[in-house]
């Protein structure tokens, strides 16, 4: 099942501008990720955030969560037109040590115009 | 539609053992793609299959991994005398057209090598 909801599913910015999509969960989760897809190839992993992390940062990419309200943002800052993608939160769910695996929300489609 | 469907969802295997991964695709989808998910790491690209054609290996392990998608039947991901480091969370996407668009995942399957 896609537990994850991204909001928004389509997102149009000019070039530098910043980009932020919301992913929201239902259950408890060992940690968050973000990835992004091109057209035409496979999921690339962005960032993971756990559960006991409130914000993490690579590069141009920001991701916070908020354990409480089961939500987390991806902020792209100084948008390039090479950000445009697919984005999509995925969650690992705390399953007690079982193996629930992954589970994927349907994307945030970014179109960064030059 | 019943989804992606992955099956075992979880397979223990002494070192040295095969493990045989299988995944059905969503009806009417004839694009298969693999990926590996380390322990608290994010999801790896292997392989991407279309029906009896093995389009993209690029993320495959050179030696003891093999995947094939018959004519007929599930994608097969083989791994041949299993180590301790293949533990991992496989996951499988299948998608209508090419390329990875509109991809749906499984839920994975849990492979611990014991």
């Amino acid at each position: 099942s896609q537990q994850g909801e991204e909001d928004p599913q389509a997102l149009s910015i000019q070039e530098g501008e910043n980009a932020t999509m919301n992913c929201s969960y239902k259950t408890s989760i060992n940690n968050l990720q973000w990835y992004r897809q091109n057209s035409g190839r496979g999921l690339v992993h962005l960032i993971l955030i756990r559960s006991n992390e409130r914000e993490k940062h690579s590069g141009r990419l920001r991701v916070t969560l908020d354990t409480s309200k089961k939500s987390s943002s991806l902020l792209i800052t100084a948008s390039r037109a090479a950000d445009t993608a697919s984005y999509f939160c995925a969650t690992d769910p705390d399953s007690g040590g079982g193996a629930d695996g992954l589970t994927f929300g349907k994307g945030t489609h970014l179109i960064i115009q030059p | 539609n019943a989804g992606v469907m992955q099956n075992p969802r979880h397979l223990v295997r002494r070192r040295g053992q095969e493990a045989r991964l299988r995944c059905s695709p969503m009806k009417g989808h004839s694009h298969v793609y693999w990926y590996r998910q380390l322990p608290e790491e994010g999801l790896k690209f292997m392989v991407y299959l279309q029906k009896e054609n093995i389009i993209d290996e690029s993320g495959m392990p050179k030696e003891r991994f093999s995947a094939e998608f018959p004519k007929e039947g599930p994608s097969i991901l083989r791994i041949q005398q299993v180590v301790r480091g293949d533990s991992a969370a496989y996951f499988c996407a299948s998608s209508p057209t090419g390329y990875f668009a509109e991809a749906f995942f499984g839920q994975g399957t849990r492979l611990t090598v014991v």
